[in-house]
């Protein structure tokens, strides 16, 4: 099993709140990575870091921002929630192969 | 066009039977192909890394071919537990996914 966390598991908020994510990995990992999934859709990269300081924006636009003070922690956080925000918010970090967090699913009212 | 193509299915098949699927990717460059699977509402796990010799793993076989530029997933015996998304997934720089194609193992 992979040691990747993510809280809070699920997350229902109301428009124009401030919300941060957590995702938190104890491998070791250079890389880490978000994605957002809607249910039966693909993922679509928002956002990915290869190592402390470094953060790159993903193939998809997100509104969101990310952060990388240490080496196990990438949080994302929204300034201002949407209902458009609503989604499954999926952490991973790799070396080659990628593991997943279980996810937070996010609902805004 | 997409860097990671697949077939979505559903592919739907009788319990015991046999189901391969292909997913083709566009960079000739890509390094190491992996195949995912993602149940109903939980995250992608890794269920095996592709190898360019072809690789099995119990009733799971993958194969590479580079110069049509595809990798194969076969499930053999097919279970009820086999039913999920199964995402291709090509690693040249970065990683990218395969939007996945969806297996409904029936009893």
């Amino acid at each position: 099993e992979a040691d990747i966390y993510q809280t809070p598991r699920y997350l229902v908020i109301g428009t124009g709140k401030k919300i941060t994510l957590e995702c938190s990995q104890t491998m070791g990992h250079d890389k880490m990575y978000w994605y957002q999934q809607d249910p039966g859709m693909e993922l679509h990269l928002i956002h990915y870091s290869y190592g402390v300081n470094s953060t790159e924006k993903g193939d998809l636009s997100s509104e969101s921002t990310v952060s990388r003070i240490r080496t196990e922690h990438f949080p994302l956080t929204l300034e201002s929630a949407r209902p458009s925000h609503t989604s499954q918010y999926l952490c991973a970090s790799s070396e080659d192969t990628q593991y997943f967090g279980p996810g937070t699913r996010l609902t805004v009212l | 066009r997409k860097e990671v193509e697949q077939d979505p299915g559903p592919f739907n098949v009788p319990e015991g039977a046999t189901v391969a699927f292909n997913c083709t990717y566009s960079n000739s460059a890509s390094q190491s192909f992996f195949w995912y699977r993602q149940d109903c509402r939980k995250e992608p796990k890794l269920l095996m890394s592709v190898y360019s010799s072809g690789n099995e793993d119990g009733r799971f076989t993958a194969q590479l071919n580079r110069a049509s530029q595809y990798i194969s997933l076969l499930i053999r015996d097919s279970k009820l537990s086999d039913s999920a998304t199964y995402l291709c997934v090509v690693n040249d720089y970065k990683l990218s996914f395969g939007a996945g194609t969806t297996v409904t193992v029936r009893a």
